[in-house]
């Protein structure tokens, strides 16, 4: 049971290449997001989804775009990487249970972008 | 979310208990709250979570104030490999809720040998 993985784990790019963050998860979870974080900071959500098909703006969305085609995947897009996009990226999913929610994350992927 | 407050900081020694406080004094009666923490260079990892009662698991013990305004997270006999950055997060417990968990700086704590 592998729960959620992350790849690539580490990328550097330069300001206004493409790349794409793929997550995946084994334990049939409804909910998947991700976030980023910044040094001396907490995570920050960037898009999440309830469920295959769907997908919604988190905290700070912009400059990103999210697709989740299946259930077991989300997909985090950078169209024209910056410099400010330079982060920790972790993934995490959950079932849907409201207050009682518990989030499983991965083990992240640091992008520097140049 | 209702916000919580959280010590930047605790040092604690090896194999002696650990409680790591939150304030949450605009917690609402249906916010569960969690406990979450970070080990260096790793993703977060869930600890335990409750809603009004004290809660224990293998990794923890939650113990929530009579009128849930702040709640003490308990490291029975910390070890080496505790020390991690400890989040304190309250979550809403409503159908409309996406699930997503709001992160603040946390509690870094510190264990010596």
């Amino acid at each position: 049971n592998a729960g959620v993985t992350q790849t690539p784990k580490f990328r550097v790019l330069k300001t206004g290449q493409s790349m794409t963050l793929l997550c995946a998860q084994d334990m049939n979870h409804e909910y998947m997001y991700w976030y980023r974080q910044d040094p001396g900071m907490g995570l920050r959500l960037i898009h999440y989804s309830v469920g295959e098909g769907t997908t919604a703006k988190g905290e700070v969305p912009d400059g990103y775009n999210v697709s989740r085609l299946k259930k077991q995947n989300f997909l985090l897009g950078l169209e024209s990487a910056a410099p400010s996009q330079t982060s920790v990226y972790f993934c995490a999913s959950s079932y849907r249970r409201a207050g009682a929610n518990v989030l499983t994350f991965g083990a992240g992927s640091r992008l520097t972008v140049l | 979310d209702a916000k919580t407050t959280q010590p930047n900081s605790m040092e604690s020694n090896e194999e002696e208990p650990v409680h790591l406080p939150c304030n949450h004094s605009t917690i609402s009666g249906t916010d569960y709250i969690h406990w979450y923490r970070q080990l260096p260079s790793q993703g977060p990892e869930y600890v335990i979570h409750g809603l009004t009662s004290n809660v224990n698991n293998r990794m923890a013990s939650l113990a929530i104030a009579e009128d849930r305004k702040s709640s003490t997270l308990i490291l029975h006999r910390a070890t080496l490999r505790d020390a991690a950055v400890y989040y304190c997060i309250l979550r809403m417990n409503y159908g409309g809720s996406q699930g997503n968990l709001i992160f603040g700086k946390g509690t870094k704590l510190s264990v010596k040998p």
